[in-house]
């Protein structure tokens, strides 16, 4: 099926470090979800965007909805090891009937 | 709020024998719950999209007979691999859409049940 495309695919940082991933696709979307999924656990939710332009933050995670509603990226400032993990985005169109399009994942990793 | 509770965390079956894994959102009612497989290290696939009192719509190229969904009420639906076979060996995650509030374009998914066929 369809895809976004997610970008970086892995990174590798230290501690301390800023991180920013970001997806984008050919066809506009009403929502946009940032996840987050460790070893052997379901996405957990990170941040959801419902609006054009939204720029919406959870602690140390910031995430934007693009203007035109093709794009969406995720920050996270000041990394820590515990930030280890898959990242997903997700969009959601109106008429998908509640179906996500998934990003391929950026794996995170965090040096101590 | 938001939660969605899967069991069992994990399955270790026969070959040839059937498992049915339970979704439920346990603080809010689902009128959508999604299932979806996933391989090491890849994005989740949809297998198919389970309505509360209707048939449940499958993706193409998933068997239908061979993962029996059914979605009996706003808050449980089951996932039933029958005649289970190595092949289906995989991380199966479900999802929940909110039927009110500011939740329905939001899914909250899972922790995902581990299935192992020998």
């Amino acid at each position: 099926g369809q895809q976004l495309n997610q970008s970086p695919q892995s990174m590798f940082i230290q501690e301390g470090e800023d991180v920013s991933m970001n997806c984008t696709s050919s066809s506009i979307f009403n929502t946009w979800l940032w996840y987050k999924q460790e070893p052997g656990e379901g996405p957990v939710l990170l941040i959801a965007l419902y609006k054009a332009g939204e720029l919406t933050s959870n602690g140390r995670l910031t995430a934007q909805f693009g203007i035109t509603r093709k794009d969406s990226f995720l920050n996270i400032s000041a990394s820590i090891p515990s930030d280890v993990g898959i990242y997903f985005c997700a969009g959601l169109r109106g008429t998908s009937y509640g179906k996500l399009t998934f990003g391929q994942g950026t794996i995170l990793t965090v040096h101590p | 709020g938001a939660v969605v509770s899967q069991h069992p965390s994990w399955v270790i079956c026969k070959s040839g024998t059937s498992v049915k894994i339970e979704c439920r959102s346990l603080d809010f009612q689902a009128t959508t719950m999604f299932w979806y497989r996933q391989f090491p290290k890849q994005s989740l696939m949809l297998m198919a999209t389970s309505n509360e009192g209707s048939k449940a719509t499958y993706e193409q190229g998933v068997e239908k007979d061979k993962f029996l969904i059914n979605h009996a009420s706003l808050t449980l639906s089951t996932l039933t691999v029958t005649s289970a076979h190595p092949e289906d060996s995989s991380f199966y995650i479900c999802s929940a859409r909110g039927a009110s509030g500011g939740w329905e374009e939001t899914q909250y998914f899972g922790p995902g049940t581990r299935l192992l066929v020998l």
